[in-house]
């Protein structure tokens, strides 16, 4: 079946570590995205790609990297500017074209040591 | 500006009553709506996307939801709730500007039996 992997599950981040999270889709879409969301304030977009090679800040970009090498592969780094990094993060993506609903992965919950 | 807002945080409904979800929208276009369900610790689940024609749009689940330009809303409907309705609940506007999307806060869900 097509759809979106996240790992890990869970991850732990020490202070001024960088960790880096997995999304991997096969669904064979070209934008992919990352949310972080923190309770009671949805989603909000940290980066996104609408293809290889090419990414775009969101709104809450400061402290985060991406990469987008492989149009199936988009992983999100947390870097150690990200002083509260405690979330869960989502990742999604979308057909071109512009009238498709996003599919989303199971998401990361990062936790601070 | 894009937004979105969910007016309600929080909601009870006893099982098998009516339940209805609020969703007001500002958009600076034709607007692609669309309404998600989240579990704890899981991503988010398309429930049903309005695109154009007919307002009234059945999802999955039993849901529906009807858009009204004039009031810039779509609310979420279900004429009788089950106690594995209980969720958070996201209502989504978009694509708009290289393809981002934007989210309601949320609404949780608790269904009393």
């Amino acid at each position: 079946d097509g759809g979106i992997t996240q790992s890990p599950k869970y991850l732990f981040r020490k202070e001024g570590q960088n960790v880096t999270l997995s999304c991997e889709q096969n669904l064979n879409h070209d934008a992919m995205y990352w949310y972080r969301q923190d309770p009671g304030q949805g989603l909000r977009l940290i980066y996104y790609s609408q293809i290889v090679n090419d990414f775009q800040k969101g709104d809450i970009a400061e402290g985060y990297s991406v990469s987008r090498e492989k149009k199936e592969s988009f992983p999100l780094t947390v870097t150690s500017a990200q002083k509260n990094p405690t979330a869960f993060y989502l990742c999604a993506s979308t057909p071109s074209g512009g009238d498709q609903p996003q599919h989303f992965g199971d998401g990361t919950r990062l936790s601070i040591l | 500006a894009q937004s979105v807002t969910q007016p309600d945080i929080h909601i009870t409904v006893s099982e098998g009553a009516s339940l209805e979800l609020r969703c007001n929208y500002s958009y600076g276009a034709t607007p692609y709506l669309f309404w998600y369900v989240q579990s704890p610790g899981q991503g988010l689940q398309l429930l049903l996307k309005y695109f154009s024609g007919d307002t009234l749009v059945q999802g999955i689940k039993g849901f529906e939801a009807e858009f009204k330009r004039s009031q810039s809303s779509f609310n979420l409907r279900k004429p009788s709730v089950h106690w594995s309705d209980a969720a958070e609940y996201f209502c989504a506007v978009g694509p708009y500007n290289f393809n981002k999307f934007y989210f309601g806060s949320g609404t949780k869900l608790n269904v009393k039996p």
